[in-house]
């Protein structure tokens, strides 16, 4: 199955900062690549995803980047804020489920100092 | 529109206890999954659902069952609870498989088992 790694596992930044999380797959087949953030108490919830056929994908303070060679792909945010501050995931399509289904790396506690 | 809804959101068990937890969507949803989320570990597929009365096994399955017997419910069953299922526990629904379009989950459910 797919096995997707998630570096760092917390991450501190002062605000304006930017903040970079990266993500490494195994599966060279996967096509898909999205990014959730959790805040304290709720659900994950998509916040950008990237698919193959682009290398990179910008919305507002965000951006996914996505290399297929090296099989990695990065979330930036840039200029942080304290509503930033919470858990991302990244993930990658799970091709033991047929793609049906998400791996998730284990995450990273982004944590935005005023 | 209530999305996805959980319940319980908390519940403590004894060794050996059985219980069910349920979860409802109000999309239309095809896609149903059920994940647990443990500290450092992201989240971890248990079981998964294509559409109503169909289920199969994610990443770990073992000592849950599941049933899709309505379209927009998806319930997780603990027959004999075990302290390692202490966990916070995830539904989410996708319009399509989750490997190429959005997830949307439900705010969790918490069970510690004594």
């Amino acid at each position: 199955g797919e096995n997707v790694e998630q570096h760092p596992s917390t991450l501190s930044v002062q605000e304006g900062d930017s903040a970079v999380i990266k993500c490494t797959y195994s599966d060279s087949a996967s096509n898909y690549f999205p990014w959730y953030k959790q805040e304290l108490g709720k659900g994950p919830q998509l916040i950008i995803d990237i698919r193959s056929n682009v290398g990179e994908k910008k919305d507002q303070r965000i951006a996914v980047t996505l290399n297929k060679t090296a099989k990695h792909f990065s979330l930036h945010i840039t200029e942080t804020q304290p509503e930033d501050s919470a858990v991302y995931f990244c993930a990658a399509p799970e091709g033991d489920t047929g793609r049906r289904a998400l791996t998730f790396g284990s995450g990273t506690r982004l944590q935005v100092q005023p | 529109n209530a999305g996805v809804t959980q319940t319980p959101k908390f519940r403590v068990l004894k060794t050996g206890q059985s219980m069910t937890l349920l979860c409802a969507q109000d999309m239309n949803h095809e896609y149903m999954y059920w994940y647990r989320q443990d500290p450092g570990m992201g989240l971890r597929l248990i079981h998964y659902s294509v559409g109503e009365g169909t289920t199969a096994k994610g990443e770990v399955p073992d000592g849950y069952n599941v049933s899709r017997l309505k379209k927009q419910n998806f319930l997780l069953g603990l027959e004999s609870a075990a302290p390692s299922q202490t966990s916070v526990y995830f539904c989410a629904s996708s319009y399509n498989r989750a490997g190429t379009g959005e997830l949307f989950f439900g705010e969790g459910s918490r069970l510690t088992v004594l």
